[in-house]
């Protein structure tokens, strides 16, 4: 079964750093686009960032210069470093999976992330 | 990049047909035929509807569809079911590997 797991979430303080993990099972995380996608309360979704299958990463001005996206192929696992946080980063961070060449799109059910004080 | 505009809210009877909007501008939804559609049922993984304005993954029934004109894409669902129900959005890709998603539609089947 081709599925996503997201984990790390949790409540972090204003300033502070987590990272999440999106673990793959009948996906290879390596070898597609992989993406990180939040959706903030009462909001529609954001797209975050991208990781293509040969590594390049891209990110929204939002969160450039403080997130990462990064693999490890060998564990099959998606990460986004996120540091310098703020209460705007609140929201729920879902990774996808876009395998190109038979059109697959495959999603997690999402990790939550608040920021607070 | 500004968000996507799309209606709050739709709705249909069951068995009709809806077409929710998704407006962009020509640095976005005009310039490109990378265009996106999912559905959303709160608490679960979003679904892939529709890639590239008007193509079907395996799997989705072909009661969705796309399109797209000038500035504007529309996904129409025909034969509306209660399993409809649910929050759809769409995606762009809006140039130098920047993508911009809608705000949302909530849709009702009454």
């Amino acid at each position: 079964e081709v599925q996503l797991v997201e984990s790390g979430g949790g409540l972090i303080q204003p300033g502070g750093s987590v990272r999440l993990s999106c673990a793959a099972s009948g996906f290879a995380v390596g070898s597609n686009q992989m993406f990180w996608v939040r959706q903030a309360p009462g909001k529609g979704p954001e797209w975050v960032a991208v990781i293509y299958s040969s590594g390049s990463t891209f990110y929204a001005d939002s969160v450039k210069g403080r997130f990462t996206v990064s693999r490890d192929k060998s564990k099959n696992t998606l990460y986004l470093q996120m540091n310098s946080l703020r209460v705007e980063d609140t929201a729920v961070y879902y990774c996808e999976g876009w395998d190109v060449s038979v059109a697959l799109d495959v999603w997690g059910q999402g990790t939550t992330v608040s920021v607070s004080s | 990049q500004s968000a996507l505009t799309q209606p709050p809210s739709a709705s249909g009877s069951p068995g009709h047909s809806v077409t929710i909007s998704c407006t962009g501008t020509s640095s976005d939804v005009g310039a490109y035929n990378y265009v996106s559609w999912y559905q959303h049922h709160p608490g679960k993984a979003p679904i892939l509807l529709i890639y590239e304005v008007n193509k079907r993954p395996s799997g989705v029934p072909d009661r969705f569809s796309g399109s797209k004109s000038i500035n504007t894409a529309s996904l129409t669902v025909s034969g509306l079911q209660a399993e409809d129900e649910a929050d759809y959005y769409c995606l762009s890709y809006a140039g130098n590997n920047n993508l911009v998603f809608g705000g949302g539609t909530k849709l009702t089947v009454l």
